[in-house]
């Protein structure tokens, strides 16, 4: 299995919701991360996970809340998000998580109204 | 940090022309250096990359040069297709350990028949 899976696909939200955005690899990577990606933009780096472990946090706003349950699973827990948080969000996964190729999910496109 | 930047933002060439995409940064101990492509509503994609011990790598149309001296690497497509139009994104280290890659602006590629 060389797929990154990320539930759901789309995603529709008001201001005041809570929401999670799940990401699954069986892969045996040790790595995972979660980019933002407004359109017609690169990938922007959120989140990385080392061994379950948070390595990088790149000043994101608290209104998102990473979690890494194991080495499988990925999550990204949503809270009072503005509109202008709407993107889509990538995870991604890598082996050992140092130079190395990234396997990208197929995102969720978050709308926040 | 690293600091990646991509030219040209657009390029629009005939089918079966050659296409190049350059992409320069900043750090010199930067040692792994891919390329994405990335589809309208799909995700990004590795298509070639290459490490500092070589100065090229080829696969079929595509490959990708290296120059540490002028720490540039380049994309090039030969004989482009339809198929080949999308947004094609570099891609360094976020720091010297390597332990996430931040991406350059992209280059929208369209290939005209």
């Amino acid at each position: 299995d060389t797929e990154v899976t990320q539930t759901p696909k789309h995603l529709v939200m008001g201001m005041t919701n809570k929401k999670s955005l799940k990401c699954e690899q069986h892969m045996g990577h040790r790595a995972m991360y979660w980019y933002k990606q407004k359109a017609k933009k690169p990938p922007e780096l959120m989140f990385v996970y080392s061994y379950e472990k948070l390595s990088i946090n790149e000043s994101v706003p608290s209104r998102f809340s990473p979690e890494c349950p194991n080495s499988s699973l990925l999550n990204l827990h949503l809270h009072a998000l503005q509109p202008e948080d709407s993107a889509l969000y990538l995870c991604a996964s890598s082996q050992e998580g140092q130079n190395e190729k990234l396997f990208f999910g197929s995102g969720t496109q978050l709308s926040v109204l | 940090g690293e600091n990646v930047e991509q030219h040209p933002s657009t390029l629009s060439v005939q089918e079966g022309d050659s296409a190049v995409i350059k992409c320069t940064y900043s750090d010199s101990a930067s040692n792994y250096f891919p390329w994405y492509k990335q589809e309208l509503g799909k995700r990004p994609q590795l298509i070639i990359d290459i490490r500092s011990n070589v100065g090229e790598k080829k696969d079929q149309r595509i490959a990708v040069t290296l120059n540490k001296t002028a720490k540039h690497f380049s994309l090039h497509i030969t004989e482009t297709q339809p198929e080949d139009s999308a947004v094609y994104f570099c891609a360094g280290p976020l720091n010297q350990a390597g332990t996430a890659l931040i991406f350059g602006k992209g280059t929208t590629l369209s290939v005209s028949s």
